[in-house]
């Protein structure tokens, strides 16, 4: 089962521009990240953004979560050509107990920029 | 440098086969996780283990088995049972089973049909 949906799929700019990618989810959560993974690699942990705030930033990474909305939103400012790859959010879901700290993962959004 | 060492990168399975997934790490951390990725799919939960000698299953564990001896070592296999392998396989770490962990994964092995 799957937590997160990303959108969009796939997104496509050029360099300098900004990059949005949002997440929706559909139960309660602690926290909410975001990962990043270029192609052939594993996954590379960006942020984590917990659930009592609304805003975080890291470098040219904006992270905001709405809970009422159930939904996050990544910016990436000023993006470069190696910023090309997959983002996925990843929540902790509704799990206590046992399962506690395991992560439910989107599909992803394929970012290509542009040179 | 810590991280996570996983191999082999390619792995060839043949029909009724029994193959394996290796995964360490040095981070010493207590929580280790298997996903497995197709395109489209993102990632899917096979296994995790939140200590030594302790595991549970996710999302998709038929047709794969897993052990936890060691701290640092958490082996996929996955058994002639899984009619579907052809996927890639990442391995993850995390310190321990809290609520805020960033998982850190390895590079992954693609595993493929002969």
């Amino acid at each position: 089962s799957q937590q997160g949906e990303e959108d969009p799929q796939a997104l496509s700019i050029q360099e300098g521009e900004n990059a949005t990618m949002n997440c929706s989810y559909k139960t309660s959560i602690n926290n909410l990240q975001w990962y990043r993974q270029n192609s052939g690699r594993g996954l590379v942990h960006l942020i984590l953004i917990r659930s009592n705030e609304r805003e975080k930033h890291s470098g040219r990474l904006r992270v905001t979560l709405d809970t009422s909305k159930k939904s996050s939103s990544l910016l990436i400012t000023a993006s470069r050509a190696a910023d090309t790859a997959s983002y996925f959010c990843a929540t902790d879901g509704p799990d206590r107990g046992s399962t506690l700290g395991r992560l439910y993962f989107g599909r992803g959004t394929q970012l290509t920029v542009w040179p | 440098d810590g991280g996570i060492t996983q191999s082999p990168k390619y792995l060839f399975r043949k029909e009724g086969q029994n193959v394996t997934l290796s995964c360490e790490q040095n981070l010493n951390h207590d929580a280790m996780y298997w996903y497995r990725q197709d395109p489209g799919q993102g990632l899917r939960l096979i296994y995790y283990s939140q200590i030594v000698n302790d595991f549970q299953k996710g999302d998709i564990a038929e047709g794969y088995s897993v052990s936890r001896e060691k701290k640092e070592s958490f082996p996929l296999t996955v058994t002639s049972a899984q009619k579907n392998p052809t996927a890639f396989y990442l391995c993850a770490s995390s310190r321990d089973r809290g609520m805020d962990q960033p998982q850190h994964f390895g590079d992954g092995t693609r595993l493929s049909i002969l």
